[in-house]
């Protein structure tokens, strides 16, 4: 079936350094895919998506760009700032599912120290 | 903006309890979830719905059970608390939009739940 994976966190960083926070996908469609991001004791909120190959999502200063041939969706962000700090999450939904569900990867948190 | 809605935010309640939590969303979304979450962060879906008197079991097994009876609202009950139960809780919510299976979820802020 189709999953989601994510690098195991927690990250930590500096203040103003450079995010990499990897996922790599498995589907036997065409998904679309997304980044939320979770702050402390609050729910999920959309960072970003992309719906097709090559797309590139972006807000907030963050970025991901769809590689279907590496089946990877990985989120950047050129410096980060310790507001960032959260629990980070890769997603799919796929074209076919009707129910419009989405797979979760498990989670990555980022702190980011001043 | 997402107008997505769960109360109570925190519950603590003792074991064999019936409880009752709340979600409603304001924007005509015809799917919702249920979700619940690990304190390793781990989202487990457990209970979805398509619509009005449409239910459906999630991924994970509950013992909770749901009820759609409007479209806005979703409420999630277990009649008998545990301290397995013990959990934060999400609600989301998502419509149509540029065709099928590419829906955004909205996310209500949570309910943590702790039972003693």
């Amino acid at each position: 079936g189709d999953s989601v994976t994510q690098m195991e966190g927690p990250v930590t960083l500096s203040e103003e350094a450079f995010l990499t926070i990897n996922c790599t996908y498995t589907a036997t469609g065409y998904p679309s895919l997304f980044w939320y991001v979770q702050y402390p004791g609050e729910g999920l909120q959309l960072l970003l998506k992309a719906t097709k190959a090559d797309d590139k999502g972006s807000n907030k200063g963050f970025e991901a760009t769809y590689r279907k041939e590496t089946t990877s969706f990985h989120l950047e962000k050129g410096s980060v700032q310790v507001s960032d700090s959260a629990v980070y999450f890769c997603a799919l939904s796929d074209r076919g599912n009707q129910g419009g569900k989405l797979i979760f990867g498990q989670g990555t948190e980022l702190s980011v120290k001043p | 903006e997402a107008d997505i809605y769960q109360t109570p935010r925190y519950l603590v309640i003792g074991t064999g309890k019936k409880i009752t939590l709340e979600c409603s969303q304001t924007m005509g979304h015809d799917k919702m979830y249920w979700y619940q979450q690990d304190p390793g962060m781990e989202l487990h879906l457990i209970h979805y719905s398509y619509g009005v008197n449409s239910t459906e079991k999630g991924d994970l097994s509950s013992e909770s059970t749901v009820s759609r009876i409007r479209t806005e609202h979703f409420p999630l009950t277990l009649e008998s608390a545990r301290p397995s139960h013990t959990s934060q809780y999400l609600c989301a919510s998502t419509g149509t939009s540029g065709g099928v299976g590419t829906d955004t979820q909205y996310f209500g802020p949570g309910t943590r739940l702790t039972v003693l």
